[in-house]
């Protein structure tokens, strides 16, 4: 079946960066985007990102600009998204989610989403 | 704060209706992009509920419905089920701030 695997958990200090991946599987990878949403510890959710797997374009949420990164890998079929200067704030579960068009949709939602990725920043 | 606002809780006995409002302005669901919502269970990772305003995946069952109208949106789910207590998202797109995907702030339903 479609489905969006995540690496594992990560504990990293303030300052720090942190890498996650999402690899795709039972889908043609390049025909969906796909979408980084963090939700902080009893927060909402929050999008963070999208990019193309096609092309390799982005769009990142003004918040991250110029501390994050989105990449992604066709041969494996792997998104990565990698954000820079740690804070304590950025302490968060991290999910991809495949958005609908391969393609910068604004009518685009996400129908299959990872099982999310722990990252702890702590001192 | 979420630029779609939802109200942080409702609930409602078994058996019952109960509606969730995503209220939105000009620049995201007043300027006619779609509304989507979504279902977290405690735990887990969210889960497409209603996609293009209106329209339900497969398998998600049809006391769960959904409309636009104007600035602001709903969510309908019927015949309400100890199961169906979740968080609830709506998502749109918002072309402030050079154009965004954004999610409503989230409302937690609570089965009595």
């Amino acid at each position: 079946q479609v489905q969006l695997v995540q690496s594992g958990a990560e504990v990293k200090k303030p300052g720090a960066s942190v890498k996650v991946s999402c690899k795709a599987s039972a889908y043609t990878f390049t025909t969906y985007g796909i979408n980084w949403v963090r939700q902080a510890p009893g927060q909402g959710l929050e999008w963070m990102g999208w990019i193309s797997t096609f092309n390799g374009n982005t769009k990142y949420a003004q918040k991250f600009q110029g501390r994050v990164t989105m990449t992604t890998d066709t041969s494996t079929s792997t998104a990565h998204v990698d954000l820079r200067s740690l804070t304590s704030d950025d302490t968060a579960v991290y999910f991809c989610a495949r958005g609908s068009n391969w393609y910068s949709d604004p009518r685009a939602y996400m129908d299959v989403w990872g099982k999310g990725t722990t990252v702890t920043v702590s001192s | 704060q979420s630029v779609l606002t939802q109200p942080p809780s409702v609930s409602g006995a078994p058996g019952q209706r109960v509606t969730i409002s995503c209220t939105g302005s000009s620049s995201n669901i007043g300027a006619g992009y779609d509304v989507h919502w979504y279902q977290q269970l405690p735990g887990t990772a969210p889960k497409l509920l209603i996609y293009d305003n209106n329209i339900r995946p497969s398998g998600v069952p049809d006391r769960f419905s959904a409309s636009k109208s104007g600035s602001s949106a709903s969510l309908a789910i019927t015949g309400l089920q100890a199961e169906d207590e979740a968080d609830y998202y709506c998502q749109s797109y918002d072309t402030s701030l050079s154009g965004s995907w954004v999610f409503g702030g989230g409302t937690k339903l609570t089965v009595l």
